[in-house]
């Protein structure tokens, strides 16, 4: 069964930039959480959809949103990028509506310049 | 806000040895903890998990031990292996509205010796 997919791998983008991030779940996942890993901040939780529907939201702001689609893969994607964006963004997938064992892409590391 | 875990430490053991990694969580009523792996230019491979209603739980080469008392999570891992190299970290949960939201750890860099 193949993991957790995240495309692109690697990004390079300008200040003031948009970019989108794309993760397709597990086979059968229908729970996609999206993450923010830095070394300073650790895994910060950015938001998580279930069926669709946003479910839960952490603490970013609004240039910071998310889609889900019907066949389970998400989006994210992040406006007006600022030089503090630069991070690993790690999309998990569970199969279940109560989120539990989270499996992990290999993230999108995006730099920001 | 909340945080789990400690600032990066390292532990270094020789091949063979066993490890113990330790993690502190920070809600007296988180019900569910999982522990990752995270190898160098990898996403964070689960390890197991554990929920509140368990001391110890055991898989392939792990156990985790839960002390709710105080409030503490670890991972032992036998036979330490070069391959166990990287980084391990916990994550503590509470089931709110149906779903687990995920408090992580900054986690512990585990070296192993050859």
């Amino acid at each position: 069964k193949a993991g957790v997919t995240q495309t692109p791998r690697y990004l390079i983008k300008t200040r003031g930039q948009q970019v989108t991030l794309s993760c397709s779940p597990i086979s059968g996942h229908r729970s996609v959480s999206w993450y923010q890993q830095t070394p300073g901040q650790g895994l910060q939780f950015l938001f998580e959809y279930f069926s669709e529907t946003q479910r839960n939201k952490g603490n970013f702001p609004g240039r910071f949103s998310g889609r889900q689609f019907s066949n389970s893969r998400s989006e994210m994607n992040v406006s007006t990028l600022e030089l503090g964006d630069s991070a690993l963004y790690l999309c998990a997938s569970t199969v279940g509506p109560t989120n539990e064992k989270l499996f992990f892409g290999s993230g999108t590391q995006l730099s920001v310049l | 806000g909340e945080s789990v875990g400690l600032h990066l430490p390292t532990l270094s053991v020789q091949e063979g040895d066993n490890s113990i990694i330790n993690c502190a969580y920070s809600n007296s009523a988180s019900d569910y903890f999982i522990w990752y792996k995270q190898e160098s230019g990898k996403g964070p491979q689960f390890i197991i998990d554990i929920r509140s209603n368990m001391d110890k739980r055991q898989g392939q080469r792990v156990t985790v031990l839960l002390n709710k008392t105080v409030k503490h999570l670890s991972l032992q891992i036998a036979a330490t292996q070069p391959g166990d190299s990287a980084v391990y970290f916990c994550a503590e949960s509470l089931q709110t509205s149906g779903t687990y939201k995920y408090i992580f750890g900054t986690g512990t860099r585990l070296k192993v010796l050859a």
